[in-house]
């Protein structure tokens, strides 16, 4: 069964500080990876991943996929209360357009 | 302007009842979504509609039936509807399946259906 694993769950950290979060994935032809933000409404993107070893940027944000051992992460450095969210990874397929999301990272980040 | 809208934002009903969820997107998009995310904050695939014809459709129980009149609207309709109904339900657009740069997808604001 195709499944997108994110870790940890939730993460409690304080301004500052450098996180990162996990997301692992086991799926049938693979196409890209995403990552999105969501905080109280809908998910807004942060990126899309489609090569190995090819850094994405953001800001304080950015994202790295390996293709070899089915994985990504996120960091974020110097986090702000604003970074509070959850974190959703999400695997699309070559074979369908939808997206198989992870359960999430629900990041906190204290004063 | 919006990219993805719905309504209604918040739907309270009684068991049993039929409602509709609208979705409209202004991007041009080719493809649109309905996700299904739970008490949990689980997003789930329900249907997908490329150019009004329906190309997904999950595990899904027929009381829900999306309905594209046109290929920047796609509507969930929902019959006879339980409490396990109760999710906050997402609309999401792309460009186009097949081109990896555009596969991007927006989601629109969600709306929260409470069934009582």
């Amino acid at each position: 069964e195709d499944k997108v694993v994110q870790s940890p769950l939730s993460l409690v950290v304080h301004e500052g500080d450098t996180v990162t979060l996990n997301c692992s994935y086991e799926v049938t032809n693979f196409r890209s990876l995403l990552w999105y933000k969501q905080e109280k409404k809908a998910p807004t993107f942060l990126f899309m991943l489609t090569s190995s070893g090819i850094e994405k940027k953001s800001g304080r944000l950015s994202s790295i996929l390996d293709k070899k051992e089915l994985f990504s992460i996120l960091n974020i450095t110097a986090t702000q209360t604003g970074d509070s969210a959850v974190y959703l990874c999400a695997v699309k397929m070559a074979s369908q357009g939808n997206l198989i999301f992870g359960k999430g990272t629900k990041l906190s980040v204290k004063p | 302007d919006t990219a993805v809208s719905q309504t209604p934002k918040y739907l309270v009903t009684q068991m049993g009842n039929d409602k509709s969820i609208k979705c409209e997107q202004n991007l041009g998009h080719d493809t649109m979504y309905w996700y299904k995310q739970d008490s949990k904050k689980f997003l789930k695939i329900m249907f997908s509609y490329n150019n009004k014809e329906l190309i997904i459709n999950e595990t899904v129980p027929n009381r829900f039936s999306p309905k594209s009149p046109d290929k920047a609207h796609l509507n969930l309709h929902i019959n006879s509807l339980e409490l396990g109904d109760s999710a906050v339900y997402f609309c999401a657009s792309s460009q186009d399946v097949t081109s990896v740069l555009q596969e991007t997808q927006y989601f629109g604001p969600g709306t929260r259906l409470l069934v009582l």
